[in-house]
């Protein structure tokens, strides 16, 4: 399978706290993704990082990038208990002509907040 | 723009019914996906189209699920019969062909309970 594999399946921590999410995948890609489902919604994108590119900033998200180890992570700094969400990767596939513009999504990581 | 709109919000229906899940993408967009979501599968994709072309059908579970796009503004996913184990979150997606081409913007979701 081209998925995603999100680690931890879930995360519990402090307001305040930073939280860090990491995902795997196995096949060479064009671009990773994450994106936020709050519960009972549907999924909202946050922030695409290219194959090129090792890491990416965007408000209080960090997202870096190892195409070497096919990992990326996602870092939350100063979480808010608003920020309880799972949260997916996803990736592209690239080179694939039959399956250009689908997206690969992991099972997610279920981060709370406790305030 | 009012984003992916997709109706019913929910729907429970009985077993053997057939059931009709409607979305209508973003305006200008030109891939349209089908989603099912469940506790057990996590996101699973189910067809998807390009230019009103299904492109990849290789999710849809079986002959029961059929899907259409009549028009670049309207798309319908369709289980006839339906059963208990369909019972799941269906969403739709969109994405634009260039720019942000690999971004998927999601609706909000169809809740289906098959009784």
């Amino acid at each position: 399978s081209q998925q995603g594999e999100e680690d931890p399946q879930a995360l519990s921590i402090q307001e305040g706290e930073n939280a860090t999410m990491n995902c795997s995948y196995k096949t060479s890609i064009n671009n990773l993704q994450w994106y936020r489902q709050n519960s009972g919604r549907g999924l909202v994108h946050l922030i695409l990082i290219r194959s090129n590119e090792r890491e990416k900033h965007s408000g209080r998200l960090r997202v870096t990038l190892d195409t070497s180890k096919k990992s990326s992570s996602l870092l939350i700094t100063a979480s808010r208990a608003a920020d309880t969400a799972s949260y997916f990767c996803a990736t592209d596939a690239k080179s694939k002509g039959s399956t250009l513009g689908r997206l690969y999504f992991g099972r997610g990581t279920q981060l709370t907040v406790w305030p | 723009d009012a984003g992916v709109i997709q109706s019913p919000r929910h729907e429970v229906t009985e077993m053997g019914q057939e059931v009709t899940l409607r979305c209508k993408p973003i305006s200008g967009h030109d891939y349209l996906f089908w989603y099912r979501q469940t506790m057990m599968r996590g996101l699973e994709l189910l067809i998807y189209f390009n230019n009103n072309v299904p492109i990849d059908d290789s999710g849809m579970p079986e002959d029961r699920f059929s899907a259409k796009m009549p028009n670049a503004s309207f798309s319908t996913l369709k289980i006839q019969p339906s059963e208990p184990r369909d019972s799941a979150v269906y969403f739709c997606a969109s994405s634009p062909s260039t720019g942000s081409r690999d971004t998927q913007y999601f609706g909000p979701g169809t809740r289906l309970t098959v009784l």
